[in-house]
């Protein structure tokens, strides 16, 4: 039973771009958030979607803006990076309403 | 709004000495109290939860933690560490399904 898979495992773009994570969640999860690991930090919620629209959202800018499929999977978009925007990007899934979340390893991003 | 606080960013320990991690949380009712693991390159991985009841929380790994209350705590605890243990563990909370994470506290293990 595979778990969260997140792609691309590393990447690094330039000041400026914009950039899509992936992540397809556990078989049989409904839901996935999105959360941003800085060096040195623990993880900071991003945002949450079920039912192909997002539910919740942390204290992110518009720049960070995501999407739902109808097979759960979800993206992540960042435009305009910055150079601060470099961090670890972790998926977590759900069932809704349930507290069981699975990770996946994560999408490094280097801005440069 | 709620928050943790992981008082120890780093912690050294001795194979087979017992280890304890320490977690306060800010929330005006009971949350849902989370420990997680993440090891050098990895995701997160949940090692023991408290929803209500038994303040004694059971863990995989031989992990146990104690929700106190009236101390807004949620300590972490390990009679013996392998150096399998060695690793970052966070503490995290959520009301309302976002987990709110501490700063996260490094356990290294010497032989």
């Amino acid at each position: 039973d595979a778990g969260v898979t997140q792609s691309p495992t590393h990447l690094i773009k330039t000041r400026g771009q914009q950039v899509t994570l992936r992540c397809s969640p556990k078989s049989g999860h409904d839901t996935v958030s999105w959360y941003q690991q800085a060096l040195g930090q623990g993880p900071q919620f991003i945002f949450q979607y079920y039912e192909e629209e997002e539910r919740q959202r942390g204290n992110f800018p518009d720049r960070f803006s995501g999407h739902q499929f109808p097979n759960y999977s979800s993206e992540l978009n960042v435009n305009a990076l910055l150079l601060g925007d470099s961090a670890l990007y972790l998926c977590a899934s759900s069932l809704k309403g349930n507290y069981g979340y699975t990770f996946g390893s994560g999408t490094r991003l280097t801005v440069v | 709004a709620q928050s943790v606080t992981q008082p120890d960013i780093h912690i050294t320990v001795s194979e087979g000495a017992s280890l304890e991690l320490r977690c306060n949380y800010s929330y005006g009712a009971t949350p849902y109290l989370f420990w997680y693991v993440q090891s050098p390159g990895q995701g997160l991985q949940l090692l023991l939860k408290y929803f209500s009841g038994d303040t004694l929380v059971q863990g995989i790994k031989g992990f146990e933690a104690e929700f106190k209350r009236s101390q807004s705590s949620f300590n972490l605890r390990k009679p013996s560490v392998h150096w399998s243990d060695a690793a970052e563990y966070f503490c995290a909370l959520t009301p309302d399904y976002k987990l709110s994470f501490g700063a996260g506290t490094t356990v290294t293990v010497r032989a």
